[in-house]
């Protein structure tokens, strides 16, 4: 059954704490991705990778950081810098060549207290 | 600066009507384009797509129309389904260069019985 898997749905962390949130395919897909949603606004991508070993910062990647070491993984690290890192978090992937949509993970509620 | 635009935050309609979401973009490159549906707390999921050689797609109830002059894409839902009350955003891509998506902000369809 392939699909997107992201842990855990809920996350709950201090000020000035760093945080790692999952994300994990079983899709063989190339390309994944990295979004926030906030409440108003639509999905502004953090980070995304088209290869393994290879990552691009997206629109807001500031306080943010990731690693893909394997095709399969994409975890996303919120830091301390990251000044408002409350938000629902939501990775992505496709096959990363041609017209082809993304598929979504159930996301990650991260709130800090 | 908003590549791509849903100015309605939110539509309601009856049960067996038509439910037209509309999305605008500004970057001329863009060459497809998404549709997605969200429920609350879940990952988006994707509806229909289009390429830019085409100006419709359909499939099923969705039917989506693009307007490359007006750059200017739309969702028709027919006959709309109280099951079809969601968060809907689109998405466009410029799939000659890196396999980013720019999303809208979205708009909240309300379907009512």
């Amino acid at each position: 059954d392939g699909g997107i898997t992201q842990s855990p749905k809920y996350l709950f962390r201090k000020e000035g704490q760093n945080v790692t949130l999952s994300c994990e395919q079983n899709l063989n897909h190339d390309a994944m991705y990295w979004y926030r949603q906030d409440p108003g606004q639509g999905l502004r991508l953090i980070y995304y990778s088209q290869i393994v070993n290879d990552f691009q910062k997206g629109d807001i990647a500031e306080g943010y950081s990731v690693s893909r070491e394997k095709k399969e993984s994409f975890p996303l690290t919120v830091t301390s810098a990251q000044k408002n890192p409350t938000a629902f978090y939501l990775c992505a992937s496709s096959i990363g060549q041609g017209n082809n949509e993304q598929f979504f993970g159930p996301g990650t509620r991260l709130t800090v207290l | 600066d908003q590549q791509v635009k849903q100015n309605s935050p939110s539509l309601s309609v009856q049960e067996g009507r038509i439910s037209i979401l509309n999305c605008d973009y500004t970057n001329s490159m863009f060459d497809y384009f998404l549709w997605y549906k969200k429920y609350p707390a879940e990952g988006p999921t994707f509806l229909i797509s289009i390429s830019s050689i085409k100006d419709k797609n359909e499939d099923g109830r969705f039917t989506v129309f693009l307007n490359k002059s007006a750059k200017h894409l739309s969702l028709h839902i027919v006959p709309s389904q109280p099951g079809d009350s969601a968060v809907y955003f689109c998405a466009a891509s410029d799939t000659s260069g890196t396999y980013k998506y720019i999303f809208g902000t979205g708009t909240r369809l309300k379907v009512l019985a």
